[in-house]
Order: C-alpha cells, then sequence, then structure tokens
C-alpha cells in the first residue's frame, strides 16, 4: 500500500539558512500534519492543514511556516536556521479532519543544521 | 490542556512472556488514544486505537491495549513477546472536546518506552 512520502530524507545546513522539507500524502488522504522531534525527545505537533486550510497550529516557530497544495501535498518552509531546528521531521496524512481518524506518518526528514 | 504519561523509560521483557507498555493520560473530554512503534531511523508505526465502543481493543502483531476510564490509562499488552517486538513504543491522544471548540488536533504523544526483549 503506498504510504507517505518525505523528501529530502536528510539534510544538513547552516546556521541562518532556509530549508524547505516536502510531504505527499497518502493518496486521497486530505489532511496533513507536522511534527517535530529533537533527538530522544517525542514528537511535538506544529501544523496541520485540511483541505488546503491550517487547521490548527501548535508549537510552531515563527521562523516555520508551512502550506498545503492543489493537489494536496505540504511543504514546511523553515527560515534562520538554528542549531536547535536539527531534529527529525514527521508529516502524517489522515483522510479526514475528524478526531478520530488514525494519523499516518512518513519516514521522516533529518535535519541537521550547523 | 491534554497530556500523555508513559511512566516507564524502559520495559524488559523474556522472549515468550507477557509484556505490558504503560500509558495513563489526562484530557478535558473524551479522549481518542493510540499506539505507535518506532524502529531506530524510521517512522512512526501505527498499531492501534481506542475510539469507542468495546474497552479491548486488538491492533497489529498481536498488541492489543484495554481503555480504562476510571484510571484513565490505555496499557499496551502482548501475550506473548518476540525479539522483533524490541522497539519504542509512543502512546498518544487527542481531545475531542478540543477538537469540536477548534483547538489543536494535533496528536499529544507520551516520551515514549523503549521495549527490550531479551532471546
Amino acid at each position: 500500500a503506498a504510504g507517505v512520502i518525505q523528501s529530502p530524507r536528510h539534510l544538513i545546513k547552516e546556521k541562518r539558512e532556509t530549508a524547505t522539507l516536502k510531504c505527499y500524502p497518502i493518496p486521497r488522504h486530505d489532511t496533513v500534519y507536522w511534527y517535530q522531534q529533537g533527538p530522544g525527545q517525542d514528537p511535538q505537533f506544529l501544523i496541520s492543514f485540511y483541505e488546503k486550510m491550517q487547521s490548527d497550529k501548535g508549537s510552531i516557530p515563527d521562523r516555520f511556516s508551512a502550506q498545503q497544495f492543489s493537489d494536496y501535498h505540504s511543504e514546511l518552509n523553515m527560515s534562520s536556521l538554528e542549531l536547535g531546528d536539527s531534529a527529525l521531521y514527521f508529516c502524517a496524512s489522515s483522510p479526514r479532519d475528524r478526531a478520530g481518524e488514525t494519523q499516518y506518518f512518513g519516514p521522516g526528514t533529518r535535519l541537521l543544521v550547523l | 490542556a491534554q497530556s500523555v504519561a508513559q511512566p516507564e523509560d524502559q520495559v524488559n521483557v523474556a522472549e515468550g512472556n507477557p509484556l505490558t507498555v504503560k500509558c495513563t493520560y489526562s484530557v478535558s473530554g473524551n479522549p481518542y488514544l493510540f499506539w505507535y512503534v518506532q524502529y531506530p531511523n524510521r517512522g512512526l508505526q501505527f498499531l492501534l486505537k481506542y475510539i469507542t465502543g468495546d474497552n479491548l481493543v486488538k491492533g497489529s502483531y498481536g498488541f492489543e491495549a484495554e481503555f480504562n476510564k476510571s484510571q484513565t490509562s490505555f496499557h499496551l499488552k502482548k501475550p506473548s513477546a518476540l525479539v522483533s517486538d524490541s522497539a519504542l513504543y509512543f502512546c498518544a491522544v487527542r481531545d475531542l472536546r478540543a477538537y469540536s471548540g477548534g483547538g489543536a488536533d494535533g496528536l499529544t504523544f507520551g516520551k515514549g518506552t523503549h521495549l527490550i526483549i531479551q532471546p
């Protein structure tokens, strides 16, 4: 079965640079979520989109922004990168923006900021 | 605010023995509860969820979990552990009341429990 696709899988950036992470949800899933998992930490919810509209925000820094496009893929844009942004970034998708729907996670993008 | 507690950082079980990974939650409304498993350098894989109905939920790979509203717990169990079950397990919650009121709809995760199955 098709899964969530994330690209790139690995990314190395310098401080103060920008990065763009991409997420392609499972076909027919119209809701996308972004999470950040620091080393040895639990995943923290950043932001979500349903039908191309922002659904809700978690602990996303102001330096980060995201959007969902007409084909339902999503991009997380990160600017003025800091060392503390080094983490595993997960995208998840679900069929509809209902509380009981299962979120299916992608393999993640590992971002290293030097 | 919703929260999840996994009181054990690590659980060690001998292969073939039953295993339990503990999870307690706190929400203001009705909880939607999930268990995910994470293998090294991999994404989170869905195991099972409780939405409503039977308190005993069966999931993937022989895992099950029991929802206990009075104890606000959702412990993960398996009758006979396999070495391949060794991984990091996360319990997560979503608060229906928060969702209906336009609040956060992301999952809130516990800190995770390392499950080690010894041959």
